[in-house]
């Protein structure tokens, strides 16, 4: 079965410091990793993804994420926080070996907070 | 605009008075699914649908039903609902789930069951 786990329910940093969001999975084969932001009272907003090639994925916002198959990790990342980073950050995972039952299983979010 | 819209954004009902929340989406998508979020839990699969006429079930499905008629529209039909459906409801859809397609999601339905 994959699953996903967030280990902080909350992150708190400064403006202007780097973030990182923690994420990891457990998959039987090869993951398709993804995050999403929420923003409150809206929707989930897709980030970024990988999928295959370049451990370290670019995605919307300045965000990145590194993918480490040795430690079964996909942190979030990004080098400057900004107030307006402040939301809610959900970690997927669909395995490809056995499909996942046709769907991403998601982590239990962690808010980040992003002060002045 | 390519999109995914959910209706009623916002609803209160009580126990046990049907009621249906409708989802459809733009973007010729085959995969269509339904999540619920509840506090610490994150997002929970209810339902998906691989494409029209073909439906099942995900984690949550107690109490739900769905519909797949039309390719762009997607049901979530409560029949009975209780205090403990009290939640945050999410449509998503994507092209499809076997090549890790990004899933785009609607803007929620909040659902309070008295």
């Amino acid at each position: 079965a994959q699953s996903v786990a967030q280990p902080e329910d909350q992150v708190n940093v400064a403006e202007g410091n780097p973030l990182t969001v923690k994420c990891t999975y457990s998959v039987s084969g090869n993951p398709y990793l993804f995050w999403y932001v929420q923003y409150p009272n809206r929707g989930l907003q897709f980030l970024l993804k990988y999928i295959t090639g370049d451990n370290l994925v670019k995605g919307s916002y300045g965000f990145e994420a590194e993918f480490n198959k040795s430690q079964t990790s996909f942190h979030l990342k990004k080098p400057s926080a900004l107030v307006s980073d402040s939301a809610l950050y959900f970690c997927a995972v669909r395995d490809i070996l056995t499909g996942g039952g046709n769907k991403l299983t998601f982590g239990t979010g962690t808010q980040l907070k992003v002060e002045l | 605009e390519a999109q995914v819209t959910q209706n009623p954004r916002y609803l209160i009902t009580v126990t046990g008075k049907k009621l249906t929340v409708t989802c459809s989406q733009n973007m010729n998508h085959e995969y269509m699914s339904w999540y619920r979020q509840d506090p610490g839990l994150g997002l929970r699969q209810i339902y998906y649908s691989m494409n029209v006429e073909v439906t099942d079930k995900g984690d949550v499905p107690e109490g739900y039903k769905v519909s797949r008629k039309e390719k762009r529209n997607f049901p979530l039909i409560l029949e009975s609902p209780s205090p403990n459906q009290t939640s945050l409801y999410f449509c998503a859809s994507s092209l499809s789930v076997l090549r890790g397609e990004t899933q785009y999601f609607g803007p929620g339905t909040r659902l309070l069951v008295l």
